[in-house]
This record gives C-alpha cells, sequence and structure tokens, in this order.
C-alpha cells in the first residue's frame, strides 16, 4: 500500500487566485494522479504526473489552468489558477498501479467565494 | 473502452438491515482489477477491496462481503447488519491491467442508514 499525505485539507479561496495543493507519498512511484470530485459527482482524471516529464492532461483540462508539479518520485503539487466558483470541488491525488492498487490521499475541498 | 455502472444512485436502509450495492463493469480485457471505495462526507477515499480478474472467490471481511462474477461482469458489494456509521457514498472502479492503467469509477452510491 501507499500512505499519501495531502494538503491542505480545505480552503475557501477569493475568485481570480490560485491554490497549490500539495501530496507527499511515502514512498517512490512512478506516476501520481490528480482528480477533480465536483459536488454530487464522480471523480474525473485531471492529468497524470509522471516524474522528470510534462503531465499528461485529459480531455477538458489544460496546462494554464491546471499546472502540475512533479520535482521528485514522492511529490507533486497541483494548482488550480484564476479561480472560479465552478472550481469549487474535492481534489485527490493518488498512487495507481496494478500490483499495489490505488490509494488516494485525503483530499482538498476547496470552496471559491 | 472501460465502463463502470453503479445501478443505484441512493439507498436508504433502517440500521440492522443488509443492504447490496451493485456494480455491473464493462472491459475487453482479459487482464483488469475491480475497487471498492466508501467516501464519507469528510471527503476522503477509503480503500475496501481490491479484485483481480483471475481471482472470482467471494471474500469477507467484518459485516463487509463481495460477490464478484465474471459471468455477469458484476463485482456487489454487501453489509451485513447495516450501521449508522455505514452511511456514505460507495464507488466501484475498474483499472486495467497492463501500462495503461487508469481507473474507472462509477457514479457512485449514497447510502444512509437511518438509526
Amino acid at each position: 500500500s501507499a500512505v499519501i499525505s495531502q494538503k491542505p485539507s480545505r480552503d475557501i479561496c477569493q475568485r481570480g487566485t490560485s491554490l497549490t495543493i500539495q501530496c507527499q507519498v511515502d514512498s517512490q512511484v512512478t506516476m501520481m494522479f490528480w482528480y477533480r470530485q465536483q459536488p454530487g459527482q464522480s471523480l474525473t482524471l485531471i492529468a497524470t504526473a509522471n516524474q522528470g516529464s510534462e503531465a499528461t492532461y485529459e480531455s477538458g483540462f489544460v496546462i494554464d489552468k491546471f499546472p502540475i508539479s512533479r520535482p521528485n518520485l514522492t511529490f507533486s503539487t497541483l494548482t488550480v489558477s484564476n479561480m472560479s466558483p465552478e472550481d469549487s470541488s474535492i481534489y485527490l491525488c493518488s498512487v495507481e498501479d496494478p500490483l499495489i492498487g490505488a490509494f488516494f490521499g485525503q483530499g482538498t475541498r476547496l470552496t471559491v467565494v | 473502452a472501460q465502463k463502470v455502472t453503479q445501478v443505484q444512485t441512493e439507498i436508504s436502509v433502517v440500521e440492522k438491515e443488509d443492504v447490496t450495492l451493485d456494480c455491473v463493469y464493462e472491459t475487453r480485457d482479459t487482464t483488469y482489477y475491480l475497487f471498492w471505495y466508501k467516501q464519507p462526507p469528510s471527503g476522503e477515499l477509503v480503500f475496501l477491496i481490491r479484485r483481480n480478474s483471475f481471482d472470482e472467490q467471494n471474500e469477507i471481511s467484518g459485516r463487509y462481503s463481495w460477490n464478484f462474477q465474471k459471468s455477469t461482469s458484476s463485482f456487489n458489494f454487501t453489509i451485513t447488519a447495516s450501521q449508522v456509521v455505514d452511511s456514505a457514498v460507495y464507488f466501484c472502479a475498474l483499472m486495467r491491467g497492463g501500462s495503461n492503467y487508469k481507473l474507472t469509477f462509477g457514479k457512485g452510491t449514497l447510502l444512509t442508514v437511518n438509526p
């Protein structure tokens, strides 16, 4: 298994500002994943983050809005840029691998006002 | 393409009732993995079980049990003698084997257990 520490756990932000979410894993992993969960909805994959290369974004998500860093094999950040109320969601990072399964951080509950 | 369907959107039961959450999946892969997660109101996603496609044995963990049937592409989850603390959203998910192993989630089932 993998233990993931995600922070902040929640935040209330003003529209137009940016928030950076951090995830720290207790072991080295090749890929990390970032998800958005809008209110009452399921999880939607934003991007896959590989160490040493640019993140791969899913359809509907762009780097300018959700820049991701992956400076080493245990850490990643997701920034939600120029926020609007529509960005109010839970954001989750995960570690996924067929050999170990899929484990998630505690989630960041973001409210944009 | 992978697809996961959770038949029930919401279920409401009274404490001590048994409840089954249904999950039906679609995949063309022969190697795949199935998961169940619990999401309480706090928002974290709690891992419950992982099952690979070659292991059809049912599993029991305390009050929780899972029934995996490849013939019907189903991976159902039963809570026996439900408790108020079981109230949460439950997600079923599918992961492909191999190198392209993204998770596909169902839409979730909101379970409310009333005292």
